[in-house]
């Protein structure tokens, strides 16, 4: 069984270091997304991809954070200048969804990062 | 913008009793609505979805939840809960708005079930 992977699992850093974590979909899977989650929270929608596509990005966090779906399958999400408050799982998850409508989202693992 | 509420932080319940928790979501226009669960040291797994027809929908391990569209309610029941329930419930939404793309959660209810 072939789930959402992520790569990284963990990453510490330290402030001011960049980070980019990896994420591979499901295969056939168009839609990609990227969401947030600090304790005590659920997760928060950052962005997504529908096959290399950035239909949305507005809830990016900051001009910090970047994106990229480069040929429709893995992602790529980097964080530049990282801060303390940067601290959270970051999660990926996919989607097969052939036009508005239903959209059932997989989740992976998740990426724990850690800013010192 | 849509937000979703679920009632309790953390539950605790001996095994056997029944379970439930409340969900409320803001937007009053059509939705889609699931529940997850996230199982200790597990990533996020779907519990069961609603998208349309019977508001009784059930997903795995004997879950079920109602859809009551005039309460904006999307409650997750359990007749008779096992120790190995133990996990964190979120529940979530997607709307017409955001074309049924992004989800928003709720908090999450972590249920500790002791046995």
């Amino acid at each position: 069984d072939t789930g959402v992977s992520q790569d990284p699992r963990h990453k510490i850093t330290k402030r001011g270091q960049n980070v980019t974590f990896r994420c591979d979909p499901i295969s056939e899977h168009n839609r990609l997304y990227w969401y947030r989650q600090t304790l005590g929270q659920g997760p928060e929608f950052l962005t997504y991809f529908q096959n290399e596509a950035q239909l949305e990005k507005s809830r990016l966090l900051s001009d910090r954070f970047s994106a990229e779906r480069p040929k429709g399958s893995f992602s790529t999400l980097e964080i530049q200048r990282t801060e303390q408050g940067d601290s959270a799982m970051y999660l990926c998850a996919s989607s097969f969804s052939p036009g508005q409508g239903i959209n059932e989202q997989y989740f992976g693992p998740g990426t724990r990062l850690t800013v010192t | 913008a849509q937000s979703v509420s679920q009632h309790n932080h953390h539950v605790i319940l001996s095994e056997a009793a029944s379970l439930e928790l409340g969900c409320n979501y803001s937007y009053g226009g059509t939705v889609n609505l699931f529940w997850y669960v996230q199982y200790p040291g597990q990533h996020l797994q779907l519990l069961l979805k609603y998208f349309s027809g019977d508001p009784l929908v059930k997903g795995i391990k004997g879950f079920e939840a109602e859809f009551i569209k005039s309460k904006f309610s999307f409650n997750l029941r359990k007749p008779s809960v096992q120790w190995s329930d133990t996990a964190e419930y979120f529940c979530a939404v997607n709307d017409e708005n955001s074309g049924y793309s992004t989800l928003t959660f709720g908090k999450g209810t972590m249920l500790l079930v002791s046995p």
